[in-house]
């Protein structure tokens, strides 16, 4: 069946470490994939898009990686901050525009 | 740049009746919208994708009678759930594609702030 999993629990950092959350899926062969943050009853909003044939991206403090023999997308957040607390999404991404979510990661970042 | 809205942000209805969820592109055109729903602690469910001028496209299990998707003008579509009943109760969350951003694979997309809908 197919599947899409991310961090089963909340992570619970310390400001100023680095943040790392795991997208396993299975089942699926996404052209892309997305990273959103989403804070209580709110929208997603977008983080990062990787396509199949990257292996890395980066934007600031946010770097993520995408293995598709693993089937896996990291997601790292450098010098986190309380303010990068939040719940984080992966989607991963086909043609048309069509989204498929994980069910999220709750991140706390700790002063 | 790339904002979406919807209105209204909160709606409380008695069951039976129909509710009306907008979705506008306030600085882009946006040939393709998508509606979701999110259940508390759950993850996004894709519901439709909405192509400006033609009928939308329901995902397995969604009912495209109980829930009415309009896609009239490249900026604005609804989400009409008719005889909601509180198991339809939820947080709907629409967003757009910008039409002149890249190819059509890769574009991000851009969500709206969402509406809570509760049905008594």
């Amino acid at each position: 069946s197919q599947k899409i999993e991310q961090n089963s629990e909340a992570l619970n950092i310390q400001e100023g470490k680095t943040a790392t959350l795991t997208c396993n899926y299975t089942n699926y062969s996404p052209a892309y994939l997305q990273w959103y943050r989403q804070d209580p009853g709110r929208g997603p909003v977008f983080l990062l898009l990787i396509r199949e044939n990257e292996k890395e991206k980066r934007k600031e403090r946010l770097k993520v990686t995408f293995d598709t023999t693993l089937k896996q997308s990291l997601f790292h957040i450098t010098a986190s901050q309380p303010a990068d607390s939040a719940t984080y999404l992966c989607a991963l991404g086909y043609g048309g525009g069509k989204l498929i979510f994980g069910q999220g990661t709750e991140l706390s970042v700790k002063p | 740049g790339a904002v979406v809205s919807q209105h209204p942000s909160r709606v409380i209805c008695k069951s039976g009746t129909s509710v009306k969820i907008e979705c506008r592109s306030l600085d882009f055109q946006a040939t393709t919208m998508f509606w979701y729903r999110q259940f508390p602690k759950q993850s996004l469910m894709l519901m439709a994708t909405s192509n400006e001028g033609s009928k939308a496209t329901y995902e397995q299990g969604v009912e495209k009678d109980k829930f009415l998707i309009n896609h009239a003008s490249l900026t604005l579509s609804t989400l009409t759930v008719t005889s909601a009943h509180p198991e339809d109760s939820s947080f709907y969350i629409c967003s757009a594609r910008d039409r002149a951003t890249g190819g059509p694979l890769y574009n991000e997309q851009f969500f709206g702030p969402g509406t809570r809908l509760t049905v008594l």
